[in-house]
């Protein structure tokens, strides 16, 4: 595997059910995002781990849960989600420490939520 | 606050012609970083180029081409003589001095290029 991979690539849950979405970095970043792009709107950031620590939490709702085990690996938790989030979950990774910021985008999962 | 505009929504043009995709930027960071990415219909977000504030020369990739002017706060982007393959939607972002911040994107251009 290279890059930045994704799975699942596609989920359709209930809003009573729990999942799991799993990003996977094969970059050797120490940084790993987690992104919402819903229809007509612009990509939002909701989550960042830099060096494994959260350092950025955009008000998203408790409904989504990261998890960073390790620098490769970064899951979001979802549960009692509801019809408006779904969208396209796209993780990203990055090398922190470095002068520029250049992300490095996985293919996103979409998920629909009835 | 740090604000990217792209004013485009959509654009149509025919294969083989030149197009211009706009992006204007706002940040009070002195260093600052600049991005295009391009998401195809697979969804994936396709890394194109990278050009810090300190750097204005324009920048030519085979058939893309960016224009950095500091003075109108501007990283526009050219495609000349456009394929069918370059139909996508086309991202603008802007990084702040401090490494590991997250990137701000515009909404995105669509780009649907017929044969």
């Amino acid at each position: 595997e290279t890059g930045v991979t994704q799975t699942p690539r596609h989920l359709v849950m209930g809003m009573t059910n729990k999942k799991s979405l799993k990003c996977e970095q094969h970059l050797g970043h120490n940084a790993m995002y987690w992104y919402k792009q819903s229809a007509k709107k612009p990509l939002e950031l909701m989550f960042v781990y830099s060096l494994e620590e959260r350092v950025e939490n955009n008000s998203v709702p408790s409904r989504f849960s990261p998890e960073c085990p390790n620098s490769s690996h970064l899951f979001l938790h979802l549960h009692t989600l509801q019809p408006e989030d779904s969208a396209l979950y796209l993780c990203a990774s990055s090398q922190v420490g470095v002068a520029y910021n250049e992300q490095f985008f996985g293919p996103g999962t979409r998920l629909t939520v009835l | 606050a740090q604000k990217v505009t792209q004013a485009q929504t959509e654009i149509s043009v025919v294969e083989k012609e030149d197009v211009t995709l706009d992006c204007v930027y706002e940040t009070r960071d002195t260093t600052y970083y600049l991005f295009w990415y391009k998401q195809p219909p697979s969804g994936e977000l396709v890394f194109l180029i990278r050009r810090n504030s300190f750097d204005e020369q324009n920048e030519i990739s085979g058939r893309y081409s960016w224009n950095f002017q500091k003075s109108t706060s501007s990283f526009n982007f050219t495609i000349t003589a456009s394929q069918v393959v370059d139909s996508a939607v086309y991202f603008c972002a802007l990084s702040g001095e401090q490494a590991g911040t997250a990137l701000i994107f515009g909404k995105g251009t669509t780009l649907s290029v017929s044969s």
